[in-house]
């Protein structure tokens, strides 16, 4: 089973701190990475789907880089707000298509 | 409104008695899933439908049968449920196959606790 690795395992930052988590996968036979939000009592929400290395993409104060030869993708969030408490998770394809393995999450606490 | 939708959203039942939990999209999307999530494990996939009677076994099919006769619904069966398989369990479904660069919708969760 492809193993799909996040750090660190949770996160307390103060309002107004930017922070990062990382996403690592393997790197052969790479498909798409995706990122997921996910607050409690709610279900999974899509942040976003990367392919290509290098992609960056962006969404308000969030965005993501991805590096495939490497096997790693990084999530940032700009300027923490407490609305941004959550567990974000990241997702990639095992052997078989539609085998999607999820990471056990990076949980953020942000203070007001 | 584009959804999926899960039921029964909370179940406590019996070793033995068999249960079905149905997931309906509406959607189109061909791609539908079906994910348990534990404690210190994260969600794992159960099984999954690329489309209308295409199944595949996730990373933990065990006591599980899925089937997919309609593009729209994807019920996952537990035919004798046991304690191990008392879990929070999540259907989603996205367009496209697999290696989908499409991002999953995820149901509302379904709580399942077997004594």
């Amino acid at each position: 089973i492809l193993n799909v690795e996040q750090s660190p395992q949770s996160l307390h930052v103060q309002e107004g701190d930017s922070t990062n988590f990382t996403c690592s996968f393997p790197s052969s036979n790479f498909y798409a990475l995706h990122w997921y939000r996910w607050e409690t009592a709610k279900s999974p929400e899509a942040l976003f789907v990367m392919t290509l290395n290098g992609d960056e993409k962006k969404k308000g104060r969030i965005s993501a880089t991805l590096n495939t030869k490497e096997g790693y993708s990084y999530l940032y969030i700009k300027g923490s707000q407490p609305e941004d408490s959550a567990t974000y998770l990241c997702a990639s394809y095992g052997g078989s298509q539609g085998n999607l393995i999820f990471g056990k999450g990076t949980k953020l606490s942000v203070k007001p | 409104e584009a959804q999926v939708t899960q039921n029964p959203r909370y179940l406590i039942t019996v070793t033995g008695k068999k249960l079905t939990v149905t997931c309906s999209q509406n959607m189109n999307h061909e791609y539908m899933s079906w994910y348990r999530q534990d404690p210190g494990l994260g969600l794992r996939q159960i099984y999954y439908s690329m489309n209308v009677e295409v199944t595949d076994k996730g990373d933990v099919p065990e006591g599980y049968k899925v089937s997919r006769k309609e593009k729209r619904n994807f019920p996952l069966i537990l035919e004798s449920p046991s304690p191990n398989q008392t879990s929070l369990y999540f259907c989603a479904s996205s367009s496209g196959g697999g290696w989908s660069n499409q991002p999953q919708h995820f149901g509302d969760g379904t709580r399942l606790s077997i004594l």
